[in-house]
């Protein structure tokens, strides 16, 4: 069975600090996820990431999918209070087309 | 704007209740996938559909949880007999079915069930 650990489970922050979500697992992945989970509402996706290494930014979301493509990282800089949310990662194996395996989630409070 | 739509999104009944939630996909998405979320298991996928054939259900209780897709534009799950076990929140995801590993699920609002 394939299971995506996050850290830290909960983080509150204050508005302009800086933070990182870690996403871990023992098994490899053909490709990584995150997502985005407001209140009330579904996730929604932020970036895939595929190869090994790899670095995607989105304005001031940084993601890194590990060398073996087991962990991934998810660094906000300066985060403003319409960060907060809860932050889902989640692996594709080798299972067949898009079976998501999602992680345990992070919960972030940004006050203002 | 095309969204997955899910409806009802608040359902409360009493146990051995039948239940059954529904799921429009964005419209020419051929994969739709049921997931449920708690805060004990978090978001686990239950029932997943391409081209409206179940192709992987390994998720679901067999014995009171079924899925179907009677068309391209809907998407049922049904709980019979319900159980206070299953109270939770449902969500409906469809996509493009892309044939990699790159492909964007997008989500439906969900339905919060709670069984009494």
């Amino acid at each position: 069975t394939q299971l995506l650990e996050q850290s830290p489970q909960f983080l509150s922050i204050q508005e302009g600090e800086n933070l990182t979500v870690y996403c871990n697992s023992s098994s490899v992945f053909s490709s990584l996820q995150w997502y985005r989970q407001e209140p009330g509402e579904g996730p929604v996706l932020l970036v895939t990431v595929v190869t090994g290494g790899e670095v995607k930014k989105l304005k001031r979301l940084t993601f890194q999918f590990g060398d073996a493509r087991k962990d991934s990282s998810l660094h906000i800089t300066a985060a403003q209070p319409g960060d907060t949310g809860l932050y889902l990662c989640a692996g594709a194996g080798n299972t067949g087309f898009q079976k998501l395996v999602f992680g345990t989630g992070t919960r972030l409070l940004v006050s203002p | 704007d095309a969204r997955v739509t899910q409806t009802p999104r608040h359902k409360v009944t009493e146990m051995g209740q039948e239940v059954t939630m529904r799921c429009q996909p964005i419209l020419g998405h051929n994969t739709v996938f049921w997931y449920r979320q708690t805060m004990m298991q978090g978001l686990e996928l239950l029932a997943y559909f391409r081209n409206r054939a179940p192709l992987d259900d390994s998720g679901m209780p067999k014995d009171r949880f079924s899925a179907e897709m009677p068309d391209a534009t809907l998407a049922t799950l049904k709980i019979q007999p319900s159980e206070p076990r299953d109270s939770a929140v449902y969500f409906c995801a469809s996509g493009q079915g892309l044939a990699d590993y790159t492909d964007t699920q997008y989500f439906g609002p969900g339905t919060r069930l709670t069984v009494l």
